[in-house]
């Protein structure tokens, strides 16, 4: 079945630091979701990007999907202390129906 | 509004006995989701719905069966619990009803977490 590999799976950052997660997938995507679970809570939604090369912001976040619809990355400019959690993308391929969720990267930001 | 919502929130089973796990929305939303997330195995699938009146099996659905009783409400049944369901459930609804290729924002539930003994 389709497999949505995320990497680095721990990430240990001074708050001020930029931190990356990054996303692969073995087959094209139809779409790709971000999302964040902060710890012993649930995941919540980010953002969803559909379209080949496609880029957006949510202030210190930026979210790039791949030309090919192959992978995705987050970037976080300047860490902070409330961007401590896991994040997740989940993609959905051209023929199936559900997300395939990877495992996520859990980040750690020390003051 | 509520949201989506979990009952239990926490459980605590022997092997073999038999549980259901409740999850509802109250957001009119047409699919719902079951998932399990094991310490570095991220959320993996067991059943969905795509719309009411219908479910389908997704990547780990053995041990496990699903009611969607009405749009609101969408049921995880473990039959004989096992020590490898130990785990924290997320039940989740998306407004959209599933299509190929097309999907929408999930909304989760706060969680079951389940242990087996």
């Amino acid at each position: 079945g389709q497999q949505v590999m995320q990497i680095p799976q721990y990430q240990h950052v001074q708050e001020g630091e930029d931190f990356t997660t990054y996303c692969n997938s073995s087959t094209t995507l139809s779409n790709i979701q971000w999302y964040k679970q902060r710890p012993g809570g649930h995941p919540v939604f980010l953002i969803q990007l559909v379209k080949s090369g496609e880029v957006k912001k949510q202030k210190r976040l930026t979210f790039q999907f791949g030309e090919a619809k192959k992978n995705s990355s987050l970037h976080i400019t300047a860490t902070q202390t409330t961007d401590v959690g896991t994040y997740f993308c989940a993609g959905q391929t051209n023929s199936g129906y559900a997300l395939n969720f990877g495992k996520g990267t859990s980040l750690l930001v020390t003051p | 509004n509520a949201g989506v919502t979990q009952t239990p929130k926490f459980q605590v089973l022997k092997t073999g006995q038999s549980m259901t796990l409740q999850c509802a929305q109250d957001m009119n939303h047409n699919s719902m989701y079951w998932y399990r997330q094991d310490p570095g195995m991220g959320l993996r699938l067991i059943y969905y719905s795509a719309s009411e009146g219908t479910t389908d099996k997704g990547e780990v659905p053995n041990g496990y069966n699903v009611s969607r009783l009405n749009k609101r409400e969408f049921s995880l049944r473990l039959e004989s619990a096992a020590p490898s369901q130990t785990s924290v459930y997320f039940c989740a609804s998306t407004r959209l009803a599933g299509t190929i290729r097309r999907t929408d924002t999930q909304y989760f539930g706060p969680g079951t977490r389940l242990t087996v003994l």
